[in-house]
C-alpha cells in the first residue's frame, strides 16, 4: 500500500531551466510533507518542508505547492544547477511520532 | 555538531546469520529512527526509538529488532538473514521540539549472499 507516490522515475532538465518534482499521496492524515534530497553513498538531506494548513513554503531556488484537494505536492526548482542532480524523496508525516512515509524518490539529472 | 554516524558503513553477510547495526544520534537528539532503503521502494519505516523505549514500528517482520540505550545510540539487529535484507539501511536523529526534520546518518549497506 504506497500512500505517497512519485511517479516520475526520472527527470532530465537543462541547467537554468524549472525542475518540477511531482508527489501524490492518499493518506488524508498526512499534517507535514517533507522532501529530502540524496546523493549517492551519502544519506538524505532535508530541503523543504511544508504544513498541511499551507499551500506554499518558498526557500532560495526551492517552491514546494501543496494542492490538498488533490492530495497532490510538487517541488520547483528554479534555477537549476548542476548540483541539483541528486535522487528527491518525497516523505509525508501524521500527526503522531516520527514515521515518515517516502515516495520511491525521482532521480533528477540537470545538465550544463 | 557532529552528524549522525553509523557503522559499519558495508556490511557482507550469508543467509542464516545475523547482523547488529550502530548508530550515534547527533548530540541532544533523543529520538532515533530506522529505515531501509531498496531500489524502487524509497525508505521504508523500520521503527522509533525516544529514550529507550520503542515508540513506533513499521511492517516489517520479528526478525527485525532494535533498542536504544541511555546515551541515545540505537542498535538493529536483524536476525536469519534473507537474501531480500540486502539493502542501505538508514538512520535518523531528532531533537524533541523538531519532529519534522530528521537527520540522516550516511547509512550501512548490507549485502546478504
Amino acid at each position: 500500500d504506497q500512500q505517497v507516490k512519485q511517479n516520475s522515475p526520472s527527470l532530465s532538465v537543462q541547467e537554468g531551466r524549472i525542475s518540477i518534482l511531482n508527489c501524490d499521496y492518499t493518506n488524508s492524515m498526512f499534517d507535514y510533507f517533507l522532501w529530502y534530497k540524496k546523493y549517492p553513498a551519502e544519506g538524505p538531506t532535508f530541503l523543504i518542508s511544508i504544513s498541511s494548513i499551507k499551500d506554499k513554503n518558498e526557500d532560495g531556488r526551492f517552491t514546494v505547492f501543496l494542492n490538498k484537494s488533490a492530495k497532490h505536492l510538487s517541488l520547483h526548482i528554479v534555477p537549476s544547477q548542476p548540483g541539483d542532480s541528486a535522487v528527491y524523496f518525497c516523505a509525508a508525516r501524521t500527526e503522531y511520532g516520527n514515521k515518515l512515509v517516502f515516495g520511491a524518490g525521482t532521480i533528477l539529472r540537470v545538465k550544463s | 555538531k557532529a552528524g549522525v554516524t553509523q557503522t559499519p558503513r558495508y556490511l557482507i553477510k550469508t543467509r542464516g546469520q545475523q547482523v547488529t547495526l550502530s548508530c550515534s544520534p547527533i548530540s541532544g537528539h533523543r529520538s532515533v529512527s530506522w529505515y531501509q532503503q531498496t531500489p524502487g521502494q524509497g525508505l521504508q519505516f523500520l521503527f522509533e526509538y525516544f529514550s529507550e523505549t520503542q515508540r513506533n514500528k513499521g511492517n516489517f517482520p520479528g526478525r527485525f529488532s532494535g533498542r536504544q540505550f541511555s546515551n541515545s545510540r540505537s542498535e538493529m539487529n536483524v536476525s536469519t538473514l534473507e537474501l531480500g535484507d540486502s539493502a542501505l539501511y538508514l538512520c535518523a536523529s531528532n531533537e524533541l521540539s523538531s519532529y519534522n526534520e530528521q537527520f540522516f546518518g550516511p547509512g550501512t549497506r548490507l549485502t546478504v549472499l
